[in-house]
């Protein structure tokens, strides 16, 4: 157990839809990472914030979206779903300074 | 472009036998680098990293992991694997202050019984 939670642990819905996943951090941590995990593209950084501001931004797709809230628990919005979208995504979390990154169990979205 | 390179997408090794799995990175400067481990439907864990020192860096589970600056490389090993070694692994790597961590596409290890 890494300390980093992530609700729910499954999702499925309809193409059009839209989503929401949410992830808590270990305590302590600043940073959260978002990743989208699938079989054809493997493992992909989308966005990273550290402290409620964004930090760095990877392949995330304009219909994604995220923020993190003050008590540092993190959303990712994923709207307007295609079937492409269905896949694993993970949440991670670090400590200031340090870039070794804590993975939770991750959010299994499946688009029908 | 910054990339991180494993050569072998799927390894398929019996019990017993020794493996390394490579991984490659293009960039000049200061690095920082993980192998991460995923076993069959489980979430990602830190095997081991290299920040500096030691070359040489040893993780859980008996891996191990050789930087190699001149070759731009960072294989994985392991002397003696196990069935329950059965998983994916990923190389990653943080160039100098860049706070992205650049994933390597994963290698898929199959250990037979």
């Amino acid at each position: 157990d890494s300390g980093v939670t992530q609700t729910p642990k499954h999702l499925i819905t309809a193409t059009g839809q839209r989503v929401t996943l949410r992830c808590s951090p270990r305590s302590g941590d600043l940073s959260v990472y978002w990743y989208q995990q699938s079989l054809d593209q493997g493992l992909q950084f989308l966005i990273q914030y550290y402290n409620g501001e964004e930090r760095a931004k990877g392949n995330i797709l304009e219909r994604f979206s995220a923020q993190q809230f003050p008590d540092l628990h993190s959303e990712l919005n994923l709207s307007s779903l295609e079937l492409g979208d269905s896949a694993l995504y993970f949440c991670a979390s670090s400590v200031e300074g340090e870039v070794e990154q804590f993975f939770g169990p991750g959010t299994r979205l499946t688009v029908l | 472009a910054q990339s991180v390179s494993q050569h072998n997408h799927h390894v398929i090794l019996s019990e017993a036998a020794s493996l390394e799995l490579g991984c490659n990175y293009s960039y000049g400067g200061t690095v920082n680098l993980f192998w991460y481990v995923q076993y069959p439907g489980q979430h990602l864990q830190l095997l081991l990293k290299y920040f500096s020192g030691d070359p040489l860096v040893k993780g859980i589970k008996g891996f191990e992991a050789e930087f190699i600056k001149s070759k731009f490389s960072f294989n994985l090993r392991k002397p003696s694997v196990q069935w329950s070694d059965t998983a994916e692994y990923f190389c990653a790597v943080l160039m100098d202050s860049n706070y992205q961590l650049i994933w390597g596409a994963g290698t898929k290890l199959i250990i037979k019984p």
